[in-house]
């Protein structure tokens, strides 16, 4: 079974600042990574995937997070934080591309200081 | 990508009734999902909707709770039977096209 484990329910970054937020897989085979973001009252979007090409992955609104294999990790980072980053950033795992079930985190809190 | 809608986008609904809830997509797509996102947690999966056999439920969710119907490529309905508080909760559709995509949901309150 596969699961996944985010750090930190709640992170806050002032604008213009790195956002990091945390996310490790458990997977007895090569996982394939996905985070997503779910903004107020909406549904979830995909932000960025990893199905084991390039290990350091580009996503949409400038999020780019790195499959780490040694340390089983799948952190999202974007260099510098805006307003409109403020959301809920979930982590999620399967063992099959092309297979449906997601396992997600918990989820992480994204808040913006101005 | 594909576009996804649900109705209602909310309800606030009375312990013992039922509500069901449509999903919708633009095209046709083979799997179909519901999850359930519980106040301040994580989406669970409830079950995979295949149109043309029954639902496929995870451990945890039963028919007898969860009605689902998948009359064809474009539709499922999620069916929250003899409600309580402890399902209020934001239930969403997914559709698997190449990666899964998330309708908005449907939040739903049970006094």
């Amino acid at each position: 079974a596969q699961s996944v484990t985010q750090l930190g329910s709640h992170v806050s970054v002032s604008e213009g600042a790195l956002v990091l937020l945390r996310c490790n897989y458990s997977s007895s085979v090569p996982p394939y990574l996905f985070w997503y973001v779910q903004y107020p009252n909406q549904g979830l979007q995909l932000l960025l995937k990893y199905t084991s090409a390039a290990t350091l992955v580009k996503g949409i609104n400038g999020f780019e997070a790195e499959f780490k294999k040694s340390e089983t990790s799948f952190h999202l980072t974007k260099p510098s934080a805006h307003m409109s980053d403020a959301a809920e950033y979930f982590c999620a795992v399967t063992t099959n591309f092309g297979n449906e079930k997601l396992t997600f985190g918990t989820g992480t809190r994204l808040t913006i200081i101005p | 990508s594909a576009v996804i809608s649900q109705k209602p986008s909310r309800d606030i609904c009375q312990r013992g009734t039922s509500l069901t809830i449509q999903c919708q997509v633009d095209s046709q797509v083979t799997m179909m999902f519901w999850y359930r996102q519980q106040p301040g947690q994580s989406l669970t999966l409830i079950a995979t909707a295949n149109q043309g056999s029954e639902a496929t439920y995870e451990s945890g969710f039963v028919i007898d709770k969860f009605p689902i119907s998948r009359p064809n490529l474009t539709f499922s309905t999620l069916t929250v039977s003899n409600m309580s508080p402890e399902d209020s909760s934001i239930y969403l559709c997914s559709v698997y096209r190449v990666l899964q995509f998330f309708g908005p949901g449907t939040r739903l309150t049970v006094l």
